[in-house]
């Protein structure tokens, strides 16, 4: 079956620094991968998708490459800012039930 | 635009005690789904519509039953409610690849 492997959180930065969550999936076929974000209190959103493999998807300055060969889809912001404090879900979808299989999430809190 | 919309925010219920989540959207998608969310687990499928008049189970559907009403709404009920039950329930729905969630419905079970 598929499933979804996150790094484990939760993650504390400090405003502009570096971020990285990884994320590595198991799926049969051809899976399209997505992240998520969760504010505080709220339901989750798209923050962006890949659909096939080396697609890059970015959104709000985050950023994640689909590799096929290492089977992952890490989650990348060059600098971080306060408002980004929020928990973040891989996904991935396969098949035609269009079913999403979600990684645990990872907290992150951004310090000013 | 409303987009998914879910009642009640919170609930509190006793164990034996039963409930419907009630979950519209107004984007005419077709598929629809139920999910709960656990500390440290993630969000896991309860149970999904493809489309109108059709239900499926997810990954966890035991203590659940669905009800896909029209095309708008789809709700879940709780029977007999279980302190396991405790839980934040999301609806999404979609018609590609993008799933929009609703708010989210708190569920307390003592």
């Amino acid at each position: 079956g598929n499933s979804v492997t996150q790094m484990e959180g939760p993650v504390t930065l400090s405003e502009e620094a570096f971020l990285t969550i990884n994320c590595t999936y198991t799926a049969t076929g051809y899976p399209s991968l997505f992240w998520y974000v969760q504010y505080p209190g709220e339901g989750l959103q798209l923050l962006l998708k890949a659909t096939k493999a080396d697609d890059k998807g970015s959104n709000k300055g985050f950023e994640a490459t689909y590799r096929k060969e290492t089977t992952s889809f890490h989650l990348e912001k060059g600098s971080v800012q306060v408002s980004d404090s929020a928990v973040y879900f891989c996904a991935l979808v396969s098949g035609s039930a269009r079913q999403l299989t979600f990684g645990s999430g990872t907290q992150l809190t951004v310090l000013p | 635009n409303a987009g998914v919309t879910q009642t009640p925010k919170f609930q509190v219920l006793k164990t034996g005690q039963s409930m419907t989540l009630q979950c519209a959207q107004d984007m005419n998608h077709n598929s629809m789904y139920w999910y709960r969310q656990d500390p440290g687990m993630g969000l896991r499928l309860i149970y999904y519509s493809a489309s109108e008049g059709t239900t499926d189970k997810g990954e966890v559907p035991n203590g659940y039953n669905v009800s896909r009403l029209n095309k708008r709404e789809f709700s879940l009920r709780l029977e007999s409610a279980a302190p396991s039950q405790t839980s934040v329930y999301f609806c999404a729905s979609t018609d590609n690849y993008e799933q929009y969630f609703g708010p989210g419905t708190r569920l307390t079970v003592t």
